[in-house]
């Protein structure tokens, strides 16, 4: 059965301590990995996607990569406001329905 | 451009009623998929529809329907409520669906409660 795995579930970092969240994914066949980050009583805001291994996308202290089994979220320098849940999802050929990992819990500290 | 938007916002229901929620796309997006978000489990995946048609189901009962109008807007119907059913329902828009690998913009959701 597909299976996206997050860690860490929570993370507490001071504001401008850089750090990464992890992604790892069970089934080859990948076609996409999507990365959201949701606030409290919102919907998931759209990130990131990364199609191939190797691949980045950088958005402002944000930066994705993805190797054949992982992707990772690194945040840089992070501030208040990037405090959120940030979730994974993946799709496969063959079985195009999003998975979602259970998400890493950020909370960045003044 | 407008997001995609979710009517109500909230809904308080009692066991054994039922429940009808909207989605409006993104203008332009064909696809529409709805997912349950619950503590417990996360984000699953309900079903997808595409050009009024259901494309895509994940694992859920046959009390969950939807249908797809041909404006794009999406409703979802869950029947004979269960005190299991309460959680956060979310839609999401997208140009290709899921075939295309394209991702999927969310509303905000019905936060739904049964009592």
């Amino acid at each position: 059965e597909d299976q996206v795995t997050q860690s860490p579930e929570a993370l507490r970092l001071q504001e401008g301590e850089s750090s990464s969240l992890n992604c790892s994914y069970t089934v080859s066949g990948l076609r996409g990995l999507f990365w959201y980050r949701q606030d409290p009583g919102k919907g998931p805001e759209f990130l990131f996607t990364l199609y191939s291994a190797g691949e980045e996308k950088e958005k402002e202290r944000l930066k994705a990569t993805l190797t054949k089994k992982e992707s990772f979220l690194h945040i840089t320098a992070p501030k208040p406001e990037d405090s959120a849940t940030y979730l994974c999802a993946v799709q496969y050929f063959g079985n195009e329905k999003l998975t979602f990992g259970t998400g890493t819990r950020l909370t960045i500290i003044p | 451009k407008a997001g995609v938007t979710q009517t109500p916002r909230y809904l308080i229901k009692t066991r054994g009623q039922q429940v009808t929620l909207s989605c409006s796309p993104i203008s332009g997006h064909r696809s529409v998929s709805w997912y349950q978000q619950t503590p417990g489990q996360g984000l699953q995946f309900l079903f997808e529809y595409f050009s009024e048609t259901q494309r895509n189901k994940g694992n859920f009962p046959g009390r969950f329907s939807g249908r797809q109008f041909s404006n794009s807007r999406s409703e979802m119907n869950v029947s004979t409520l269960e005190l299991g059913d309460s959680a956060l329902y979310l839609c999401a828009s997208s140009l290709t669906g899921t075939t295309g690998g394209q991702p999927q913009h969310f509303g905000d959701g019905t936060r739904l409660s049964i009592l």
